[in-house]
């Protein structure tokens, strides 16, 4: 069974731009959240989806945003990218429907704003 | 959710017993132990978890106290591999944060030859 799928690895991005990250999660799992990992902040929720809807947001700011696909597929949006946006961006997903369920992580998305 | 307390780092043998401990003295009696790891550069990867009773699968051990304030997870023969920053997490159930884990600073661990 595949894993959490995440593209792209690696890019660069410059400030001022936007950048589009897509997941895809474990074949059946309906509940996709993102996570930003910084050297400074560890590793920080960004947003839930499940069934296509918003579920839960974490402290971020409006620039990121989020969106899930009719197959469970995320793609996460920044714009306007800061240089603090530099990190690594992972994507987990669990069957959702029972917050005992198991979260599973993919290998994540570096991005460096320059 | 329950705050979790770890050392920040330790060393362990490679082919010895690495023992992590983690507190958690505020946990309540709904929620779970979780432990993940995360080695370099590569996302976190779920290891075990559980409520009250030890639980043991093929990668680790855990035990939890009685009282549940603590609990150790244990890789039975640590290899290099094993190096890496484990985090334990406490997590609820029966709400709605189905995707929501919140992460600690972890334990940085380093197996030597």
């Amino acid at each position: 069974k595949a894993g959490v799928t995440q593209t792209p690895r690696y890019l660069i991005k410059t400030r001022g731009q936007q950048v589009t990250l897509s997941c895809s999660p474990i074949s059946g799992h309906r509940s996709v959240s993102w996570y930003q990992q910084t050297p400074g902040q560890g590793l920080q929720f960004l947003f839930e989806y499940f069934s296509e809807t918003q579920r839960n947001k974490g402290n971020f700011p409006g620039r990121f945003s989020g969106r899930q696909f009719s197959n469970s597929r995320s793609e996460m949006n920044v714009s306007t990218l800061e240089l603090g946006d530099s990190a690594l961006y992972l994507c987990a997903s669990s069957p959702g429907g029972y917050s005992g369920n198991t979260i599973y992580f993919g290998e994540g998305s570096w991005l460096t704003v320059v | 959710d329950a705050k979790t307390t770890q050392p920040p780092s330790m060393d362990c043998a490679e082919g010895r017993a690495a023992n992590l401990p983690c507190n958690h003295s505020t946990i309540s009696g709904n929620e779970y132990v979780y432990w993940y790891r995360q080695i370099h550069s590569q996302g976190p990867q779920y290891i075990i978890h559980g409520l009250k009773n030890n639980e043991t699968n093929e990668m680790a051990s855990l035990i939890i106290t009685e009282d549940r304030k603590s609990s150790t997870l244990i890789l039975p023969h640590a290899t290099l591999r094993d190096t890496a920053v484990y985090y334990c997490i406490v997590r609820v159930e029966g709400t709605d944060s189905w995707g929501k884990l919140q992460f600690g600073a972890g334990t940085q661990v380093v197996v030597t030859p």
